[in-house]
């Protein structure tokens, strides 16, 4: 079974410019999630989709992410412009759809804004 | 507000058991998820606790205290991979879908 998978591995982008990162989630797996974890702070929470609706996007830092999910399949994660406060590795996670269920995770995308 | 606290780093040595920490301060209480990540990959799932009590998995033991707020992991027979990042995460008193995670404890295992 395909784990889930995220490119790129490694961005590194300037100031101002705009990034996008994509996740492939477990295939039949309903509940998507975007998490980011800066250097030196815990991983944190940016949003949650099932199938192709947003359930909780409290976590996104502001209104230059933009997360998709087309189809209820994969889902990119969209940053523009970046700021360097974005830096970080950002992990996708999915679920099949049970509470209490553990999280599989993508091996995350380092992203670096000059 | 929730908080989750774990040591930063500890070491241990190869064949030993080494027991790691995880305090946690939440409104409601749904539960207590521990996670390893070694250095570049992907954190994988190692334990699910929400009653009070020890479960034991192979050479890794999860216990969970409710009452304390309290949590470790136990790993015995340690060996070398298990040198990684072990992270605790609770799920939020308001969306038990997102999780709340402490900052890690990196695990060193010398020979």
């Amino acid at each position: 079974e395909a784990g889930v998978t995220q490119f790129p591995s490694h961005s590194v982008i300037e100031k101002g410019q705009t990034v996008t990162l994509r996740c492939d989630p477990i295939s039949g797996h309903d509940n998507l999630y975007w998490y980011r974890r800066v250097m030196g702070k815990e991983i944190k929470f940016l949003l949650h989709f099932v199938k192709e609706s947003k359930q909780d996007e409290s976590g996104m830092p502001n209104n230059r992410f933009l997360a998709e999910r087309t189809g209820g399949t994969y889902s990119t994660l969209k940053v523009q412009p970046a700021e360097l406060e974005d830096s970080g590795v950002y992990f996708c996670a999915s679920s099949p759809g049970v509470f209490g269920e553990k999280l599989f995770f993508g091996s995350g995308t380092q992203l670096s804004v000059l | 507000g929730q908080n989750i606290d774990q040591p930063t780093e500890m070491t241990a040595t190869e064949g030993a058991i080494v027991q790691i920490n995880c305090t946690y301060q939440t409104s409601g209480f749904n539960g207590l998820f521990w996670y390893q990540q070694h250095a570049g990959e992907a954190p994988t799932f190692l334990s699910y606790n929400v009653l009070d009590g020890l479960e034991e998995k192979g050479r890794f033991s999860s216990f969970l205290s409710r009452s304390k707020g309290y949590s470790y992991l136990l790993l015995k027979e340690l060996q070398m991979k298990d040198s990684a990042s072990y992270l605790c995460a609770v799920p939020n008193a308001g969306n038990n879908r997102k999780l709340i995670w402490g900052l890690g404890t990196s695990l060193a295992v010398n020979p």
